[in-house]
């Protein structure tokens, strides 16, 4: 049963546009929420994160957005790169839960 | 700092052999954890460690073993390698997991061929 559903296995986007990425999970415990970037032949990198007592976390370009209430989170990025194109991982975790539970991940792809 | 490091980079293994992916990080971090990637499943959680000497399985232990004896080091053993555990392994370690969870440093993957 996957605890953390990223629905669009790839996304297509102009560049200097925005790019949405969006995640639903369904573990009601989960109150940690993080976005990974991932290129080819290389692991994880940290992108940005989001505790439930807060609905949204800016950071430059990046801005995540967390809708407790429908289990959504989604990750805007503005305006769109294209060194941006990557594989995004959404993960979650819940408080005295050691583990961290990812995605499939959403490949996203910057049209020039 | 080196961060996470993993060796070997490329693996491959007949059915039947056995084997360990080494994972080793300078960063003092007491949290450990192993993760699988294939195509279309993501990045699911093998096994994980909280400290030296303490650890507990993920999504999918089954056919792995990990120990982890000094706070450096968490190494994934392969007991008996079968085709479904090809698969490009990633080792994480952080300050520390759960709750307001600190950020993971992933490693360069091990990309494992099982024949």
């Amino acid at each position: 049963d996957q605890q953390v559903k990223q629905n669009s296995p790839s996304l297509s986007v102009q560049e200097g546009r925005i790019s949405i990425l969006n995640c639903d999970y369904t573990n009601s415990m989960f109150d940690y929420f993080l976005w990974y970037k991932k290129y080819p032949a290389e692991g994880p990198t940290f992108l940005i994160s989001i505790s439930s007592i807060k609905d949204k976390n800016e950071d430059g370009r990046f801005t995540v957005f967390l809708n407790k209430s429908a289990k959504h989170l989604s990750l805007h990025i503005v305006p769109s790169q294209p060194g941006d194109s990557a594989v995004y991982f959404c993960a979650a975790s819940a408080f005295r839960d050691d583990k961290i539970i990812f995605g499939k991940g959403t490949r996203l792809h910057i049209l020039p | 700092n080196a961060g996470v490091t993993q060796t070997p980079k490329f693996q491959v293994l007949k059915t039947g052999q056995s084997m360990t992916l080494q994972c080793a990080q300078d960063m003092n971090h007491e949290y450990m954890s192993w993760y699988r990637q294939d195509p279309g499943m993501g990045l699911r959680l093998i096994h994980y460690s909280v400290g030296a000497g303490i650890t507990d399985q993920g999504e999918v232990p089954n056919g792995y073993n990990v120990s982890r004896s000094t706070t450096e080091d968490f190494p994934l053993r392969l007991l008996s390698a079968a085709p479904s555990q090809t698969s490009v392994y990633f080792c994480a370690s952080s300050y520390s997991a759960g709750g307001f969870t600190d950020t993971q440093y992933f490693g360069p993957g091990t990309r494992l061929t099982v024949l």
